[in-house]
């Protein structure tokens, strides 16, 4: 069974850090990319980044490019998403997601429940 | 803004049929797979439809996808009360080298 379990979210102040992780069994985790998706309260689906099955390929949201850095290490079948220069349009809660190749693509075919990002003062 | 066009909500009453639109342009649907998304509150959205017409194990029949152009559209058949949820849908955006979604359609089962 596919389990996606993520950590780290949490309340921060603007101009902050913070590292998501999402540590992900059930399948050979190397073989497929993952991807950081995220919900602002009250609003819809936002893609935030993507991360090819070796690590080689990422991909960022222009909202978050040159703050957020998208990881994997394949060894701990945990995928990381490195968050700085936060801001308060950063609050969401995030959810890490499984596509179903180990290319870039919007097939996201298991999610995990989510973790709460708060950018606060 | 999203770049991906959707109504805002949508209804209909048990046993009919509704359609939600996803209108986009030559960079993202033009020229490339749809996908839609099922997203009920507190809990993690559901791949309904890849590919623009495929369903994934386990999905019901009465979820149906198509594409014509840049436009696309999830069809439900047979509405039933468990189907009220908020829609999305989803393509890769060529110019952004990213993923796109619509604005999400919030479905009503009156």
């Amino acid at each position: 069974e596919v389990q996606l379990l993520e950590s780290g979210g949490g309340l921060i102040q603007p101009g902050g850090s913070l590292r998501l992780s999402c540590a992900a069994s059930g399948f050979t985790f190397s073989s497929y990319a993952m991807s950081w998706v995220r919900q602002a309260p009250g609003k819809g689906l936002e893609w935030v980044s993507v991360i090819s099955g070796s690590g080689g390929s990422t991909y960022y949201a222009d909202s978050v490019k040159g703050r957020f850095t998208i990881s994997r290490d394949n060894s701990k079948n945990t995928l990381y998403l490195q968050m700085n220069s936060l801001r308060a349009e950063d609050t969401a809660v995030y959810y890490c997601a499984k596509l179903s190749s180990s290319a870039p693509s919007p097939s996201f075919d298991y999610w995990g429940q989510g973790t709460l990002v708060s950018v606060s003062s | 803004q999203s770049v991906l066009t959707q109504p805002p909500s949508a209804s209909g009453t048990p046993g009919q049929r509704v359609t939600i639109s996803c209108s986009g342009s030559s960079s993202n649907i033009g020229d490339n797979y749809v996908y839609w998304y099922q997203h009920l509150p507190g809990r993690a959205p559901k791949l309904l439809i890849y590919r623009n017409n495929q369903r994934p194990s386990g999905v019901p029949d009465r979820f149906s996808g198509s594409k014509s152009g840049t436009s696309a559209s999830l069809a439900i058949s047979g509405l039933r009360s468990e189907d009220e949820a908020d829609y999305y849908c989803a393509a890769w955006d060529d110019s952004l080298s990213g993923v796109v979604f619509g604005g999400g359609t919030k479905l009503t089962v009156l």
